[in-house]
């Protein structure tokens, strides 16, 4: 099982909002780690958007807007990426990550298509 | 401006070598850490390595560990990495990334292994 898992796919409207989820693997406690999240658009480099751990532990990346922000669901032990008013330009993958055991580990990323 | 810029990617055979660099603008580079993170072709990001801001710590991926070698050069604001032993699947575009949150992306450089 990996480390962290991210749903292949998402779709959501212009306007509305998109949750994305970065579930760590059964006994690794969300808790404990900062999760990172980045943007990758086709042909692109990716861009760091933000990390979170918790409210006093979060950092926004240069030049992010404020409608990406960061969170976790303890119950569901995942790290979560949130997008408000969805625009089209936000049609990317998206991938998380987190340093674990002296090694960068990256979800398999979710793909979000604006529609 | 603030950047990274690799170069030396290139068409190489399989079992040859390669020697990726990694030049920094904009910033103080000796103050960051570093890492090399790749992308196969219609794949995922995958880290490879990382090296501390004086080069003292060092981590490797399982996939690429005795293989590739990080190193930096700090009078030069430049980053490394070796690659001995190439196969077909490490064909991918690599990026460098700085810092504890990879925060800055280099535009990456493509490394096609192919007979």
């Amino acid at each position: 099982q990996p480390v962290l898992t991210q749903p292949t796919s998402l779709s959501a409207s212009p306007g509305a909002s998109a949750r994305f989820t970065c579930t760590l693997r059964s006994g690794i406690n969300v808790g404990t780690y900062r999760i990172h999240w980045y943007q990758q658009k086709p042909g692109s480099l990716p861009r760091y958007l933000l990390r979170y751990k918790s409210d006093s532990d979060n950092q926004q990346g240069s030049g992010v807007p404020s409608r990406f922000s960061g969170s976790k669901d303890a119950s569901t032990n995942a790290g979560l990426l949130l997008i408000s008013g969805l625009q089209s330009e936000d049609e990317a993958d998206y991938y998380c990550a987190t340093w674990y055991n002296d090694a960068w580990v990256f979800g398999g990323g979710t793909k979000l298509t604006v529609l | 401006e603030v950047q990274l810029v690799e170069s030396g990617g290139d068409l190489v055979q399989p079992g040859g070598s390669l020697r990726l660099s990694c030049t920094a603008s904009g910033f103080i580079f000796s103050s960051y850490e570093m890492n090399w993170v790749r992308q196969a072709p219609g794949k995922g990001l995958e880290w490879l390595s990382y090296i501390s801001s004086s080069g003292s710590l060092i981590f490797y991926a399982d996939s690429v560990k005795g293989r590739f070698t990080i190193s930096r050069d700090n009078a030069k604001n430049s980053l490394y990495l070796q690659m001995n032993s190439l196969r077909a699947e490490d064909t991918a575009v690599y990026y460098c990334a700085r810092d504890a949150s990879l925060g800055l992306w280099g535009q990456g450089t493509l490394v096609t292994v192919s007979s």
